[in-house]
């Protein structure tokens, strides 16, 4: 089964500091990748998403994830955060193959908060 | 619309109670998925629709939980008898094709419905 793994429950940091979330998932197959984010009070975004190809992949707002299949990891990065950055951020795979339907199986999320 | 709509956005309901969710997808979307995200989780995949068809209900977590979409596009999530465990934020999300593994094909959620059983 497919699962997904962020390290990290809580980041807090300063403005300005660079940024990286750990994301692992287990599958054996062909997966599609993706980070959402979520800002407070707000729905579910796509950030980035990675399908195939160069392996870093660049997002939204300065985000970029470097898909490393080896280490079957996708962290999200990002050089100089903002406060507007604080916010929850989901790692997500879908296994291309998988059977039936496009079940995008989700992490439980790290909460980022950015001291201004 | 421009965006997936959900409602109610806020549910309050007795323990025992039966309540239904409604979803208005992007116009034209084929795919709608239903997901549900509990306090400090990750959402958890409930199920999907292709149009009308149910293609997978493997993520409902009891009988209790029922999904429907007869004409392809608005889409009702039915809980009965609802229990204290059921209180999460419940998804919908769409997306224009039938596979996330289409490279262009991104799925949008709603803001969801807060359901809050006491």
């Amino acid at each position: 089964a497919q699962s997904v793994s962020q390290h990290n429950h809580h980041v807090i940091l300063s403005e300005a500091a660079s940024l990286e979330l750990g994301c692992n998932y287990s599958y054996g197959g062909t997966v599609n990748l993706f980070w959402y984010v979520q800002y407070p009070g707000q729905h579910l975004q796509l950030l980035l998403k990675y399908f195939s190809g160069d392996p870093l992949v660049k997002g939204i707002k300065g985000f970029e994830a470097e898909f490393i299949k080896s280490k079957f990891s996708f962290n999200l990065r990002k050089p100089s955060v903002q406060w507007s950055d604080t916010a929850e951020y989901f790692c997500a795979v879908n296994g291309f193959y998988y059977s039936s339907a496009s079940k995008i199986i989700f992490g439980s999320g790290t909460r980022l908060s950015i001291r201004p | 619309g421009a965006g997936v709509s959900q409602s109610p956005r806020y549910k309050v309901a007795k323990r025992g109670q039966d309540v239904a969710l409604r979803c208005d997808p992007i116009s034209g979307h084929v795919s709608l998925f239903w997901y549900q995200q509990a306090l400090g989780q990750g959402p958890e995949f409930l199920t999907y629709f292709q149009n009308e068809a149910q293609l997978d209900k493997s993520g409902l977590p009891s009988d209790r939980f029922f999904a429907e979409r007869p004409e392809g596009s608005v889409s009702t999530l039915k809980i009965q008898r609802t229990q204290q465990e059921d209180s999460a934020v419940y998804l919908c999300a769409s997306s224009l094709a039938g596979r996330t593994g289409s490279s262009g094909n991104t799925i949008y959620f709603g803001e969801g419905s807060w359901l809050t059983v006491v």
